[in-house]
């Protein structure tokens, strides 16, 4: 069964500090994405990376995924209030080409 | 451009009662993925309709069918309801007959079920 595992599961932190969310698995994946999740809403694509390695950059976001395609992070510079929600990692299964799995996701606050 | 909407908003049901979920996709979107997020948890994937049919399914029972209208948009039906389906229902749609991971999903709102 593929898993993705995020961590920590919960991070509070000042405004201005900076962070990093893991998002991990043991199995490979062919492509990964990023979302956020805000109260009251669904989630919202931030980024999808599909080459081993790649790096991409979203203003002060920066998301990475690893050589071996198991795992990404997502690195926030001076986080904002704003950045305040739930991340959670995606990716396809080798299931089903329409079935995708999320991880368990990564609850942000960010205290002004 | 109307995003995904999602109808109700919140519901409260019963134990053994039945439950119909309602989702219009975005404008021009013409595939729907229905998902359960359980409190704290990440969306877990129910189904994917396409062309009025079930293209892909989760690890859901029986309980759970949907059903895709020609103008696009989706109910989900949850029937004999548990304490346990007590959860989020999110909707997404896409555009592309590929149904390719790499196409953007769009999330509605959700809707919220709580099972007493």
């Amino acid at each position: 069964t593929q898993l993705l595992e995020q961590s920590p599961q919960f991070l509070s932190i000042q405004e201005g500090e900076n962070l990093t969310v893991y998002c991990n698995s043991s199995s490979v994946f062919s492509s990964l994405q990023w979302y956020r999740q805000e109260p009251g809403e669904g989630p919202v694509l931030l980024v999808t990376v599909v080459t081993g390695g790649e790096v991409k950059k979203l203003k002060r976001l920066t998301f990475q995924f690893g050589d071996a395609r198991k795992d990404s992070s997502l690195h926030i510079t001076a986080a904002q209030p704003g950045d305040t929600g739930l991340y959670l990692c995606a990716g396809p299964t080798t299931s089903g080409t329409y079935k995708y799995i999320f991880g368990t996701g990564t609850r942000l606050k960010v205290l002004a | 451009d109307a995003g995904v909407t999602q109808s109700p908003t919140h519901l409260i049901k019963t134990r053994g009662q039945q439950v119909t979920l309602r989702c219009s996709p975005k404008s021009g979107h013409d595939t729907v993925s229905w998902y359960q997020q359980a409190l704290g948890q990440g969306p877990q994937f129910i189904f994917q309709y396409y062309e009025e049919e079930e293209r892909q399914r989760g690890n859901f029972p029986d309980r759970f069918s949907g059903h895709q209208f020609p103008n696009y948009s989706s109910e989900l039906n949850v029937n004999a309801l548990l304490l346990g389906d007590s959860a989020l229902y999110l909707c997404a749609s896409t555009k592309g007959t590929s149904g390719s991971f790499t196409d953007t999903q769009y999330f509605g709102p959700g809707t919220r079920l709580t099972v007493l």
